[in-house]
């Protein structure tokens, strides 16, 4: 079965550094998303991508964050300079297509800022 | 306003037993209702989900029961095994971005 993939599977770095979070969506895909979990914490909507643009991002996707979908499999965030309350498990999400269109997770990234 | 309140927090059932969980929302501008489940160290799953056209909808031993006046939504586990244990969230859906507005969560436990 298709599934989303997702690397790494654990990063730790530096407050102030950069950091590329990166996902594989299923192949016929076509709506993709960033989610974060703080540890403990439910679920939180970042940003979602659509056309090779962004469609809607929330007020968590600063200016610090980015996202791009350079080669047309690879799905990337990246945050410029993080801050330690930047540590969360970062979720990549796509859906096929408009209509009935479950979103499929990827395992996740904890990102671990220190 | 996008919030959705989930409950109860945390919920113990012995095996054998039924799990209720309770989700409210106010925006009128979700189309679609769909309860997640997620283990430790893994992402969210879809377990089962519901459009507003239909007030309950059974799979198996879980079943979503839709109330769109009172704008809430609920998820039974009937007959809850000790692999159910997990965490589930409500997550409606945006009719126009389809991004999820997850409620905070209920830790299930299921006792042998």
């Amino acid at each position: 079965e298709p599934e989303v993939t997702q690397t790494p599977s654990h990063q730790v770095t530096q407050m102030g550094q950069e950091v590329i979070l990166r996902c594989v969506p299923i192949s016929n895909h076509l709506y993709f998303y960033w989610y974060r979990q703080i540890l403990g914490q439910k679920v939180e909507f970042l940003v979602s991508f659509y056309n090779n643009e962004i469609s809607e991002k929330s007020e968590i996707f600063d200016d610090q964050f980015s996202v791009e979908r350079p080669d047309g499999s690879n799905f990337t965030l990246k945050i410029r300079s993080t801050k330690l309350e930047d540590s969360a498990m970062y979720f990549c999400a796509s859906i096929p297509r408009r209509e009935g269109g479950e979103q499929y997770f990827g395992p996740g990234t904890r990102l671990t800022v220190t | 306003q996008q919030q959705v309140k989930q409950s109860p927090q945390s919920l113990i059932v012995q095996k054998g037993g039924i799990s209720i969980i309770n989700c409210a929302y106010e925006n009128t501008a979700f189309d679609y209702f769909p309860w997640y489940q997620q283990f430790p160290g893994k992402g969210p799953a879809l377990l089962i989900a519901i459009r507003p056209d239909v007030s309950e909808k059974k799979e198996g031993r879980f079943t979503i029961s839709f109330n769109k006046s009172a704008k809430q939504f609920s998820l039974h586990i009937m007959d809850s095994q000790p692999g159910d244990s997990a965490t589930y969230f409500c997550a409606p859906r945006m009719d126009s971005s389809y991004k999820l507005i997850f409620g905070s969560g209920t830790r299930l436990l299921v006792r042998p």
